[in-house]
C-alpha cells in the first residue's frame, strides 16, 4: 500500500520568511499524482500545488513552489514571503492511478507569527 | 475548478439516530469520494460513490454503516447511521474530474453526544 510521510507535526516561521515543509511517499507505481492541500481553522481543504510524476519541472504557484525528487520520493513546499493567511494545516497528498484514490499525510500545522 | 457544496454544515445529533449529507457538484464529474476527518487527524477515505452502482468501500468501512447514494454525475448523499460518539468527525464530500483535478466540499461537522 502506498504511504506519505509528513515527518514535521508542527513548524512556524516569521512572516516575510521563507519556509519548507517535507513530504515523503512510497510507491512501485511509476506515474502519479502529488498534492499539496491548506487546511486552515475553516476546515476547507484548498488546493495549494500539484505535480505530475512524469514532468520533471518543479511545479510552482505564486509563493508556493515544490521540490520534486522522483528518485529520494520526496516532495517538499516552500512558502515564501510567508503571511499570517498561510497559517493552516498542510497535506501532501499522493494520487495512485491503479487505485484512483488519495492518500493523505499526518499533516504539518504551520504558524505564521506577526 | 469544481463547486462544491455540502448540507449541512454541522450538525449536532443524539447516539442511535441517523444524519444524511448532501454533496453537490456544479459540474459532471467522474469521481466522487467521501472522506472522514476525525479530530486532530488527517482525512481517511470512506468510500467511492459509483454513478448507478454501489459505493465501493474501502477497509473498515461498510454499507450499513455508512450508505452512499449517487444518482447521477452531480450529486451524492453519505448517511452515518446509528451515531455513537466515535463517528463525531468531519466528513468531507472530493470530485475528480481528472487524476490532476482533486477538491473537496467545505465539509459537514458532525458531532454526536
Amino acid at each position: 500500500a502506498q504511504t506519505v510521510t509528513q515527518s514535521q507535526p508542527e513548524m512556524s516561521v516569521q512572516e516575510a520568511e521563507t519556509v519548507t515543509l517535507s513530504c515523503t511517499y512510497d510507491t512501485s507505481e511509476s506515474n502519479y499524482y502529488l498534492f499539496w492541500y491548506k487546511q486552515p481553522p475553516s476546515r476547507q481543504m484548498i488546493l495549494v500545488i500539484r505535480q505530475e510524476a512524469y514532468k520533471q519541472q518543479n511545479a510552482t504557484e505564486n509563493r508556493f513552489s515544490v521540490n520534486f525528487q522522483k528518485a529520494a520520493k520526496s516532495f517538499s513546499l516552500k512558502i515564501s514571503d510567508s503571511q499570517l493567511g498561510d497559517t493552516a494545516m498542510y497535506f501532501c497528498a499522493f494520487w495512485e492511478t491503479s487505485g484512483s484514490r488519495l492518500t493523505f499525510g499526518e499533516g504539518t500545522q504551520l504558524t505564521v507569527n506577526p | 475548478s469544481a463547486v462544491i457544496s455540502q448540507k449541512p454544515s454541522r450538525d449536532i445529533c443524539q447516539r442511535g439516530t441517523s444524519l444524511t449529507i448532501q454533496c453537490q457538484v456544479d459540474s459532471q464529474v467522474t469521481m466522487m469520494f467521501w472522506y472522514r476527518q476525525q479530530p486532530g487527524q488527517s482525512l481517511t477515505l470512506i468510500a467511492t460513490a459509483n454513478q448507478g452502482s454501489e459505493a465501493t468501500y474501502e477497509s473498515g468501512f461498510v454499507i450499513d454503516k455508512f450508505p452512499i447514494s449517487r444518482p447521477n454525475l452531480t450529486f451524492s448523499t453519505l448517511t452515518v447511521s446509528n451515531m455513537s460518539p466515535e463517528d463525531s468527525s468531519i466528513y468531507l464530500c472530493s470530485v475528480a474530474g481528472t487524476p490532476r483535478e482533486q477538491y473537496f466540499g467545505p465539509g459537514t461537522r458532525l458531532t454526536v453526544t
